[in-house]
């Protein structure tokens, strides 16, 4: 069946870097749609990174995270990934790895927390 | 950026009783709209797409129903495992865009 599974989340401080993993199973990630959706403490989900299929190279970030984060995906391991830099307080979230299709996130991993805090 | 907005933030309903949730957005999404259920500590469920169509193991008593900028959730009898929170979430324009949430609580 379909798993998606979330790792390299925890505590950093302001202005650090963290790279966070999705492994997928069950199915091809590079035949997916993917995405990263977080949900910062108590509050609602927000989409914040996209990658399209290979074949047509689409790449979205939100505006509140563009030019700071990086979604990419590892082909050889079936995963997905999202680089963080320059982290601030409000990244504090919980981030999920998602699988989109037709507009529709249809499986989500457990989620990952992101602590940014001095 | 389309805004949805849901309605109400907190529903309070007995075991058993029928509950209806609103959704609505900003400019007319079609039928690009999906509905998710988060309980505490869990990650988002997806549980309707397309407006209308439940997702695969959802049961039936969950309909939901609407197009353009109005749509609704509807649970016909509440079970103590529906108690949760509801998100609705569009797919029509870039970015897609959840709603706030609507908490669905014991009353």
């Amino acid at each position: 069946q379909v798993q998606l599974v979330e790792s390299g989340g925890g505590l950093v401080k302001p202005g650090g870097s963290l790279r966070l993993s999705c492994a997928a199973s069950g199915f091809t990630s590079t035949g997916s749609y993917m995405s990263w959706v977080r949900q910062a403490p108590g509050k609602g989900l927000d989409l914040i990174a996209y990658i399209g299929i290979s074949s047509d190279n689409a790449i979205y970030h939100a505006d509140s995270v563009k030019g700071r984060f990086t979604i990419s995906r590892d082909n050889a391991k079936n995963s997905l990934n999202l680089q963080m830099n320059s982290l601030r307080a409000e990244d504090t979230a919980i981030y999920y790895c998602t699988r989109a299709r037709s507009g529709t996130f249809d499986y989500w991993g457990q989620g990952t927390l992101v602590t940014v805090s001095s | 950026e389309i805004v949805m907005t849901q309605s109400p933030a907190t529903l309070s309903v007995s075991p058993g009783e029928r509950a209806s949730l609103s959704c609505r957005a900003s400019q007319s999404v079609g039928s690009k709209l999906a509905w998710y259920q988060q309980k505490p500590g869990q990650a988002p469920r997806l549980l309707i797409y397309g407006a209308s169509t439940r997702a695969t193991g959802i049961p039936a008593r969950f309909t939901g129903s609407g197009s353009g900028t109005e749509f609704t959730l509807t649970i016909s009898s509440l079970q103590s495992e529906d108690f949760a929170l509801y998100y609705c979430q569009q797919s029509n324009n870039w970015p897609w865009t959840f709603g706030q949430g609507t908490k669905v609580e014991i009353k």
